[in-house]
């Protein structure tokens, strides 16, 4: 089973600046099935990133996916009032594991 | 557009069956690029996936380790829905329960992973007598 580890476990952040999570998988795991989510209080989880890189419908361009080594990140510019959330990276597999997830507030 | 309804009880007492059930609109339980997906949220666990069921010529079920003794998760494709049913609850259960859509595109005979692009509003379960 494939573990996922997001570091760090809170950000804190003004709005304008630039976020910059990361999520390291436990062993080589294929770019096209890694995907993350917003998730805020009271709420479904958001689908924001597939295939490490894609933005899913919707999604502003301020999200963006990337893959350097075996550190996979989702980067947030121009933060907004509605970007401080939760996030989670996910890999799709014979099982699927989500990271332990990342807080994003307000600082 | 596909919508996902949950439905179920919101309190389950411990040694019983946890049963939820969600209904699909707008897709298909048999469709050949998805599978149908239960997920958990716990402020001490995150988000945890649970398992999933999907069709490729005949029916699958894939399940997580942590509970793989106690789950199972059906197809109802006379209903458009699928189910789960955790049995032998504990208060470590107690969680916001989703279901979700997974979306695969095939492209020169590999399947293209598209996320989870479509959950259902979630349901509280609490565990307690």
């Amino acid at each position: 089973e494939i573990v996922l580890t997001q570091s760090p476990g809170t950000l804190s952040f003004s709005a304008g600046e630039t976020a910059t999570l990361s999520c390291r998988a436990s062993q080589s795991v294929s770019s096209i099935y890694l995907a993350w989510y917003q998730q805020k209080p009271g709420q479904a989880p958001r689908l924001l990133i597939y295939g490490t890189s894609s933005r899913a419908t919707g999604v502003p361009d301020r999200f963006s996916g990337s893959l350097s080594g075996t550190d996979f990140t989702l980067t947030i510019t121009r933060l907004e009032p509605e970007d401080f959330a939760f996030y989670y990276c996910q890999h799709y597999g014979s099982s699927c594991s989500f990271g332990q997830g990342t807080k994003l507030e307000i600082k | 557009q596909v919508q996902l309804q949950q439905s179920g009880p919101g309190l389950v007492k411990p040694s019983q069956t946890l049963s939820l059930t969600c209904a699909i609109s707008g897709d298909n339980v048999s469709n050949n690029s998805a599978t149908w997906n239960w997920i958990r949220l716990s402020p001490s666990r995150g988000l945890e996936w649970l398992g999933r069921t999907y069709h490729r010529s005949k029916w699958y079920s894939d399940y997580a380790v942590s509970v793989k003794s106690r789950i199972t998760i059906n197809p109802d494709t006379s209903k458009n829905q699928f189910s789960l049913q955790l049995n032998s609850v504990t208060p470590e259960d107690t969680a916001v329960y989703f279901c979700a859509r997974d979306t695969f595109v095939l492209f020169e005979r590999l399947y293209y992973y598209y996320g989870m692009d479509v959950w259902g509003q979630g349901t509280a379960v609490t565990v307690s007598s």
